[in-house]
């Protein structure tokens, strides 16, 4: 049962222009959001989060946007850089330990 | 720095084969997991500790045990593995009061033949 799903396995963005990265939710307890990033031969790493209380919280060129009446979040990364190009996960909890992952979408950031 | 270290990056074991993946942190951290990750389904937890000898079930822990003798040290266990286990398992960690804030191993990707 995937609570948490990224429908894009994939985006391609030229660098300089904005990303944007896509998550939908299913349970409506989930309250708390983050987004991991992942290099090849690398584990993923936490990259910014949400609390429900807020729709917006941002982090330099990191942005996430909660709207939970869609049960929708996004990450926007302006401006994209080769760098950013990585598999990114989105995570949903609902404060009771448990965390559930999203599939990932790789980001290619073309110079 | 903060570090998740994990045993081995490749493994290939047979049906059968009881195996061991072993994790360590080196960050004093409470709390320590157990995923795989399997392509279009992301993450799954297998099992989660928050102290010394103390273990959580998650999502998929059926075919697995875990161990944790040692703060900085979480095993996994495959008691009999099977061909279906194969997949990329994660180690991660984070602070009692920053669950969701997890810092994870480089990856062991296990085949059973």
């Amino acid at each position: 049962d995937q609570q948490v799903k990224q429908n894009s396995p994939s985006l391609s963005v030229q660098e300089g222009r904005i990303s944007i990265l896509n998550c939908d939710y299913t349970n409506s307890m989930f309250d708390y959001f983050l987004w991991y990033k992942k290099y090849p031969a690398e584990g993923p790493t936490f990259l910014i989060s949400i609390s429900s209380i807020k729709d917006k919280n941002e982090d330099g060129r990191f942005t996430v946007f909660l709207n939970k009446s869609a049960k929708h979040l996004s990450l926007h990364i302006v401006p994209s850089q080769p760098g950013d190009s990585a598999v990114y996960f989105c995570a949903a909890s609902a404060h009771n330990n448990d965390m559930r992952f999203g599939a990932g979408t790789r980001l290619t950031v073309k110079p | 720095d903060v570090k998740v270290t994990q045993s081995s990056r490749y493994l290939v074991k047979r049906t059968g084969e009881k195996v061991f993946l072993e994790c360590v942190q080196d960050m004093d951290h409470e709390n320590m997991f157990w995923y795989r990750q399997d392509p279009g389904l992301g993450l799954r937890l297998i099992y989660f500790s928050y102290d010394v000898k103390m273990k959580e079930k998650g999502d998929i822990p059926e075919g697995y045990s875990v161990s944790r003798e040692k703060k900085e040290r979480f095993s996994l266990i495959l008691e009999s593995a099977s061909t279906n286990q194969t997949s990329m398992y994660l180690c991660a960690s984070s602070l009692a009061g920053a669950f969701y804030e997890q810092y994870f191993g480089p990856g062991t990707r296990l085949t059973v033949t």
